[in-house]
Parts: C-alpha cells; sequence; structure tokens
C-alpha cells in the first residue's frame, strides 16, 4: 500500500518568507500527486495537481510544486507568504488506475504566518 | 451548484448511539468517498463509492456501514458510536476521466462521541 511522509508539522514563518513543504511518497507505480489547503473553519480545496508533463506546476495564490521522481517526492513552494496562508496543507497521492479515484493523504502541516 | 453538502456540521453522541452522516451532490459524480480527519494523521479514507450500487472500503471501515442508491446521496452510518469515532468527517466526490483523483470536498461533520 501506499503511504505519503509531511515531515515538517508545523510551519511557523513571518510574511514576506520564502515556503517549502515537504512531501515524500512511496509507491512503485505511477502517481497523480496533489495539494490541498484547509484554511481556519474551511473544507479542503485543491491547491494544485501534477498528473504528467513538465515537473513543475503552479497553482492558485501563487503556490508551486516541483515532482522529482528520483526522489518520490512533490515539495510545495511559495516564493513569498502572506498573512493569508496560514492554514493545514496537505500532500495528497493517487495511483493511476486507482479504483475509485481515491486518495492517500499525508499528515499535514499546520502553517502559521505571522503578521 | 451546491457542490458537496454536508449534514449536520456538529454532533455530539454517547457512547452506543447510532446515527447517519449525510452526504449529498450536484455535480453528477460517480465516485463518492468519505474520509476522517485526525490530528496529525491527515485524511482517511473510511468507504468509497464508485457508483450507484456500489460500494468497497477504505482504510478505516470498521465501525461504519455505507449505502449508495442514487448517484447523489452517499450517506454514513455509525452503527454503535465509539470515542475513538471522534473525528471530522468529509465527504467527497470526483468523476473518472481528464483528471483522476482530483476530488471535491465537502464542509465536513465535526462528530464528538463521549
Amino acid at each position: 500500500a501506499q503511504s505519503v511522509s509531511q515531515h515538517n508539522h508545523h510551519v511557523i514563518l513571518s510574511e514576506a518568507a520564502s515556503l517549502e513543504l515537504g512531501c515524500n511518497y512511496s509507491y512503485g507505480g505511477t502517481v497523480n500527486l496533489f495539494w490541498y489547503v484547509q484554511y481556519p473553519g474551511q473544507h479542503l480545496q485543491l491547491l494544485l495537481k501534477y498528473f504528467s508533463g513538465d515537473p513543475l506546476v503552479k497553482g492558485i495564490k501563487g503556490f508551486e510544486a516541483e515532482f522529482i521522481k528520483s526522489k518520490f517526492s512533490f515539495n510545495l513552494r511559495k516564493p513569498s507568504v502572506q498573512w493569508s496562508d496560514t492554514a493545514e496543507y496537505f500532500c495528497a497521492v493517487n495511483p493511476v488506475n486507482n479504483a475509485g479515484n481515491m486518495l492517500t493523504f499525508g499528515g499535514g502541516t499546520r502553517l502559521m504566518v505571522k503578521p | 451548484n451546491a457542490g458537496v453538502t454536508q449534514t449536520p456540521k456538529f454532533q455530539v453522541l454517547k457512547t452506543g448511539q447510532s446515527m447517519t452522516l449525510q452526504c449529498a451532490q450536484d455535480m453528477n459524480h460517480e465516485y463518492m468517498s468519505w474520509y476522517r480527519q485526525d490530528p496529525g494523521m491527515g485524511l482517511r479514507l473510511i468507504h468509497y463509492s464508485v457508483g450507484a450500487g456500489i460500494t468497497d472500503q477504505g482504510e478505516v471501515p470498521n465501525g461504519y456501514n455505507v449505502s449508495r442508491s442514487t448517484t447523489e446521496d452517499f450517506p454514513l452510518r455509525l452503527l454503535s458510536a465509539a470515542p475513538s469515532q471522534t473525528s471530522v468527517y468529509f465527504c467527497a466526490s470526483s468523476n473518472p476521466g481528464l483528471y483522476p483523483g482530483e476530488q471535491y470536498f465537502g464542509p465536513g461533520t465535526r462528530l464528538t462521541v463521549t
């Protein structure tokens, strides 16, 4: 079975700092990769996704992620965070041809941005 | 489009009680699923359905039942609530095709079992 690891459980940054959140997965086959975000009191929203092609993908609100196949990683980055980026971030994996589009999630990283 | 809706938003149960968490979607999605969210563990799949009349177990199915009689609805039943089922429950829907795995989530139900 696949698993997803997010190494940073809590991150605290000041506004304008750069962000990188780590995500590694274990699965031998081809995967689709996602980052979801959960703002305080809200439901999960898709931040960005990778299916194929350019391993550097751009999402909403200035976020981007890079898929490095050799490292089984899909790290999330943002050059300059804002207070409104305070949220919990989840990396998720969907094995290609997986029945039902099911996702395996990492444990989440709680980001707090200080104004 | 309401998207994915869940009721109730909050619920408190006593140990041994049963209840049904409701989930509905109006996007005509084939796939629906239930996840539970616990601190530090991300979301874990409870049950999922790939179409009306078809359901299957996920990673943590024990203590939960589901059925899918229509495309729109996918209720989750707790048969005999236990404190270990205290969690936030999310329903999600998606379609096969161009972007498999891209799921749309409901607002969640926060359940406390005392």
